[in-house]
């Protein structure tokens, strides 16, 4: 069974860091692209960043462009977005999200974590 | 970047059919055939219901098509039931970057 499971999540200060972390179980890992999705509360979805299966290719919203990095370690099975210089608007619950082979669509997500940026 | 356009609601009672609409532009919907639309039940992650426009993955019921035609894609439920009761939203490949629709609470009457 495909199983992904969102951690890293919390309270941050503003212009602070934090580190996502997705660790993914039941299937091929690295020949799927994977992505992350944002949801502040109450609001809509919002698709953050991407990365091919490899890491070679990266992907970002313009909101997130050159604040946050995603990567993978293919041995561990495992996808991170490491965000710096948070605001507020950062403010959500953050899922990652598995690929449709090479479609841009995602069929197994996880359960989010949620990310509060406050003072 | 400004997102797919979506009615914010649209209701029916049961058994009855409804058609819920995502308006882009030729860079998004019009140019690519990537469009998805997800369920979202409240406080649950979404569910991939229809993939490149009008696919469905293994296990989504065939009530639920995908259509486009110019710049705006619909997501037709038919014959509706309770369970279908959720935020649905669309999404467009749009070049190096994905959009999402704003979101449409669907509601069984």
């Amino acid at each position: 069974e495909v199983h992904l499971l969102e951690s890293g999540g919390g309270l941050v200060q503003p212009g602070g860091s934090l580190r996502l972390s997705c660790a993914a179980s039941g299937f091929t890992f690295a020949t799927n692209a994977m992505t992350w999705v944002r949801q502040a509360p109450g609001k809509g979805l919002h698709w953050v960043s991407a990365i091919d299966g490899s890491g070679a290719y990266t992907y970002y919203a313009d909101s997130v462009k050159g604040r946050f990095t995603i990567s993978r370690d293919n041995s561990r099975n495992t996808l991170f977005l490491q965000m710096n210089s948070l605001s507020a608007d950062d403010t959500a619950v953050y899922y990652c999200a598995k690929n449709v082979g090479s479609a841009v669509a995602y069929d197994c997500w996880g359960q989010g974590t949620l990310v509060t940026v406050s003072s | 970047q400004s997102a797919l356009t979506q009615p914010p609601s649209a209701s029916g009672s049961p058994g009855q059919s409804v058609t819920i609409s995502c308006t882009g532009t030729g860079s998004d919907v019009g140019g690519y055939n990537y469009v998805s639309w997800y369920q979202q039940h409240p406080g649950k992650a979404p569910k991939l219901m229809i993939y490149e426009v009008s696919k469905r993955p293994s296990g989504v019921p065939d009530r639920f098509s995908g259509s486009k035609s110019g710049n705006t894609a619909s997501l037709t439920v038919s014959g509706l039931q309770a369970e279908d009761e959720a935020d649905y939203y669309c999404s467009s490949y749009a070049g190096t970057i994905v959009l999402f629709g704003g979101g449409t609470k669907l509601t069984v009457l």
